[in-house]
């Protein structure tokens, strides 16, 4: 059984760019969220996809947009990079949807913006 | 605003030694709490998870923590450590309610000499 997989596993781009991050869910899980981790610091929660929705935001600007696609799957995109949006993105999964779940996440995508 | 503070950044320890990581979180209402650990290389893994019933909750590779709600905390706790030990310990927790997002604390990067 597939856990969460994530790509690619590491990027390198420029500031200004854009970023498009993947996440296939754990089978059978339908909620997926992303957190950002920067070096020396815990995973920061960005947004949750339930139902192809967003559930719920953290506190991150509107460069940051996401999508869930009826298999459940996930992309995160990031606009306008800036140097201060390299960090390990992380994604997780769960199901049944609702807040006395486990989280899977997958190993994650190193980004570098320089 | 929900938060979680886990005082230990750096903590070194020999083979055999007891191992407490300290976890506080401040929110007033009914949390579920987890600590999730990040092996070199490998993705956040689940170690245990309090939800209800026993303050005392045992995990996986024989840790153990316990909730003490008058103290808003939650401590990890190993009797003896193994060099495979070595790893970042995060805690975490969330509030349930229709999301299960994630509050983490900043981490501890534990090292355990042989």
């Amino acid at each position: 059984d597939a856990g969460v997989t994530q790509s690619p596993t590491h990027l390198i781009k420029t500031r200004g760019q854009q970023v498009t991050l993947r996440c296939s869910p754990k089978s059978g899980h339908d909620t997926v969220s992303w957190y950002q981790q920067a070096l020396g610091q815990g995973p920061q929660f960005i947004f949750q996809y339930y139902e192809e929705e967003e559930r719920q935001r953290g506190n991150f600007p509107d460069r940051f947009s996401g999508h869930q696609f009826p298999n459940y799957s996930s992309e995160l995109n990031v606009n306008a990079l800036l140097l201060g949006d390299s960090a390990l993105y992380l994604c997780a999964s769960s199901f049944p949807s609702g807040g006395g779940t486990e989280a899977f996440f997958g190993q994650g995508t190193r980004l570098t913006v320089v | 605003a929900q938060s979680v503070s886990q005082h230990n950044h750096h903590v070194i320890l020999s083979e055999a030694a007891s191992l407490e990581l300290g976890c506080n979180y401040s929110y007033g209402g009914t949390v579920n709490l987890f600590w999730y650990v990040q092996y070199p290389g490998q993705h956040l893994q689940l170690l245990l998870k309090y939800f209800s019933g026993d303050p005392l909750v045992k995990g996986i590779k024989g840790f153990e923590a316990e909730f003490i709600k008058s103290k808003f905390s939650f401590n990890l706790r190993k009797p003896s450590v193994q060099w495979s030990d070595t790893a970042e310990y995060f805690c975490a927790l969330n509030y349930g309610g229709a999301t299960n997002k994630l509050i983490f604390g900043t981490g501890t990067l534990l090292a355990v000499q042989p």
